[in-house]
């Protein structure tokens, strides 16, 4: 099974929105409520900042929200901070042969 | 307060077989509901879903590495362990443990996670 597809990069300005894609399949993203989306650091474990599409746990900012349309999940990351510099990963339940998770490669967000 | 300790050998020889240890604390994994899982990401590259194991026993695992691991739990202990047999380097990644969310029904992501250990496969 392939991972889901996430453009390799995004970037924006501070105050600006930005929006991440994960484009998956009817058997994953498209199929299922339970696409979530992780926040890394270089060197830090992921953290959890969306979970079944678009729900925040609690003490995620509200600048953070999840979408999705047919088989693409969106991240959408509203006034942009420098803090939010990091790479971005969309995973999603799967049923596709087994029943397990996949990731998508990962997005890099800058803010320039 | 949850956390998660991952603990094992920092380098290990292709074919040898890699144990990696999670400890935890903060939850139970014999309450319905909980789960530990393993995820790996390669240095520079993507996460992926290694195995969950769930509070009543049931275990899931990527179908790509089914084959080469093992997740068990120890209740008494708080420890969740993960076997992956035939370590090739391209198996070097950091592995990290996880706890499952635990929600309305089913959930398939982790809201807690330890800090990772990275483990080289290397002659």
């Amino acid at each position: 099974q392939s991972a889901l597809t996430q453009p390799a990069s995004v970037s924006g300005s501070p105050g600006q929105s930005i929006t991440i894609s994960c484009t998956g399949t009817s058997s994953d993203v498209g199929g299922y409520n339970y696409v979530s989306w992780y926040q890394q650091y270089p060197g830090k474990a992921p953290k959890l900042m969306i979970y079944e599409v678009s729900n925040r746990p609690s003490g995620v900012s509200n600048r953070f929200s999840g979408s999705k349309s047919g088989n693409t999940a969106s991240l959408t990351i509203s006034g942009l901070q420098a803090e939010d510099e990091a790479d971005y990963y969309c995973s999603s339940y799967t049923s596709s042969g087994s029943l397990y998770v996949l990731f998508g490669g990962g997005t890099k967000l800058t803010v320039l | 307060q949850i956390t998660l300790k991952e603990s094992g050998p920092t380098l290990v020889k292709p074919t040898q077989t890699l144990t990696l240890t999670c400890t935890f604390s903060g939850f139970s994994i014999s309450i319905s509901g909980v789960g530990v899982g393993w995820i790996r990401q390669p240095p520079g590259k993507a996460l992926e879903w290694l195995a969950l194991i769930y509070w009543d026993d049931d275990k899931r695992y990527s179908p790509s590495l089914k084959s080469r691991l093992t997740i068990t739990k120890d209740t008494s202990k708080n420890q969740v362990v993960l076997r992956m047999t035939n370590m090739d380097p391209v198996d070097t990644a950091t592995y990290y443990c996880a706890h499952r969310r635990v929600g309305i029904g089913s959930s398939w992501d982790f809201d807690y996670w330890g800090q990772g250990t990275l483990v080289t496969v290397s002659s």
